[in-house]
């Protein structure tokens, strides 16, 4: 079994420049998570989708971020513009319905200079 | 607000040795589930194992098992045996809703 799927694995920008992140989940788990973690801290949640819906987005700084779920499989997370404070690793899991144990990829590390 | 608290930064063992690190979390909830979480430097969190609440029996997977301790909001992970490849990040998670909540982490060193 195909495990999460993340690109890119790194990511330079430059601040105010825009950038996307793409995530593909387990075959068949119906909820995806994106999570930020920074350097020596543990992750926490932006936003979850349960199929093509945000269930959960409290987190997600909605003034220069964004995500999509279209068609309840592929997910992708933007941020426009990007800051220097931005510069952490962008984690994705996806698990069943029902909260159960998350899988994660292998995340997307961004530097923001 | 629920909380996860890992009060060991970092802790090292001995390669074949046994090592425990420590969690308490907060909650007012009676059923949820609690995680143990590797990070190695790759950076690719791996489910370590998991306890479900209402479960009194301690979960374990081959070397790795917990000590959950309901009453006293506790979740300790036993490694034992060590191996150089258990070196890595360690996290404890709290599922609240759907939402993992992560503590700081445990980085564990296995000295050969």
């Amino acid at each position: 079994e195909a495990g999460v799927v993340q690109s890119p694995r790194y990511k330079i920008i430059e601040k105010k420049q825009p950038v996307a992140f793409w995530c593909n989940p387990i075959s068949g788990h119906n909820t995806l998570y994106w999570y930020l973690q920074n350097l020596g801290q543990g992750p926490e949640l932006l936003i979850r989708y349960e199929n093509e819906e945000a269930v959960d987005d409290s987190q997600l700084p909605k003034d220069r971020f964004s995500a999509e779920r279209l068609k309840g499989v592929d997910s992708t997370l933007k941020i426009q513009p990007a800051e220097l404070g931005d510069s952490a690793v962008y984690l994705c899991a996806s698990s069943t319905t029902g909260f159960h144990e998350q899988y994660f990829g292998p995340g997307t590390r961004l530097t923001v200079t | 607000a629920q909380t996860v608290t890992q009060s060991q930064p970092e802790m090292s063992v001995q390669e074949a040795e046994t090592v425990t690190l420590s969690c308490t979390y907060d909650t007012s909830e009676s059923d949820y589930y609690l995680f143990w979480y590797k990070q190695p430097p790759s950076r690719q969190m791996i489910l370590v194992i998991r306890q479900e609440a209402y479960k009194q029996q301690n979960a374990t997977e081959n070397r790795f098992s917990v000590n959950f301790q309901k009453a006293a909001k506790s979740f300790s992970l036993k490694i034992s045996d060590s191996q150089l490849g258990d070196a890595a990040m360690y996290f404890c998670a709290f599922n609240q809703g759907g939402k993992l909540i992560f503590g700081q982490g445990t980085e564990l060193s296995v000295k050969p």
